[in-house]
């Protein structure tokens, strides 16, 4: 059975510093992984997906996310804190196009 | 733009009412999906659908049914409203086919509050 586990319900950082979001997924076979955003009071968007090409996925709002098979990981990942980045953010995995399975949640502080 | 529009953004109703949510996709997608999201329970997912008439149950299907007589179209539906039933509803579609991540394309979700 596949799974995904988000370290952290809560993330808390400053404006300017880095963001890292950790996520953890089991999965029988080789996954598809994404990371969804979720602005209060809206649905869930895409913000990058590893789809098996380069491990290292760009997406959007300067965010990016490293596969690692070895350690299975797909840690989100932003350089510089904004103000508009706090939202809770979901990881899912999807083993090869069956239905998504999606972790808790982390909700993300940015304090000024 | 491709869109996944949920019918009501927020809903009040009273224990024992019948309740529908309805949910309308313009991507031409096979696949529809029903979620409820509450707080530190994440995501889960009630019923899903590949196909026109087609449903199969989620991880969560009690108290709940499914329509899905067009592609675009995908209904949710509670038979005798609960209060355990107040929460954030979000549907979903994806494709289908050889090119499908399995990414899932959301709605706005609708919240329904049971008194």
């Amino acid at each position: 059975a596949q799974s995904v586990t988000q370290l952290g319900s809560h993330v808390s950082v400053s404006e300017g510093a880095l963001v890292l979001l950790r996520c953890n997924y089991s999965s029988s076979v080789p996954p598809y992984l994404f990371w969804y955003v979720q602005y209060p009071n809206q649905g869930l968007q895409l913000l990058l997906k590893y789809t098996s090409a380069a491990t290292l996925v760009k997406g959007i709002n300067g965010f990016e996310a490293e596969f690692k098979k070895s350690e299975t990981s797909f840690h989100l990942t932003k350089p510089s804190a904004h103000m508009s980045d706090a939202a809770e953010y979901f990881c899912a995995v999807s083993p090869r196009a069956q239905k998504l399975v999606f972790g808790q949640g982390t909700r993300l502080t940015i304090n000024p | 733009d491709v869109k996944v529009t949920q019918s009501s953004r927020y809903l009040v109703k009273r224990t024992g009412e019948k309740v529908f949510l309805e949910c309308v996709q313009d991507m031409d997608h096979e696949n529809m999906f029903w979620y409820r999201q509450d707080p530190g329970l994440g995501l889960r997912l009630i019923y899903f659908s590949y196909d026109v008439k087609m449903k199969e149950k989620g991880d969560i299907p009690e108290g709940y049914s499914v329509s899905r007589e067009k592609k675009e179209r995908f209904s949710l539906i509670l038979e005798s409203a609960s209060t355990n039933q107040t929460s954030m509803y979000l549907c979903a579609s994806s494709l289908a086919g050889g090119t499908n991540t399995g990414e899932l394309f959301f709605g706005e979700g609708s919240r329904l509050t049971v008194l």
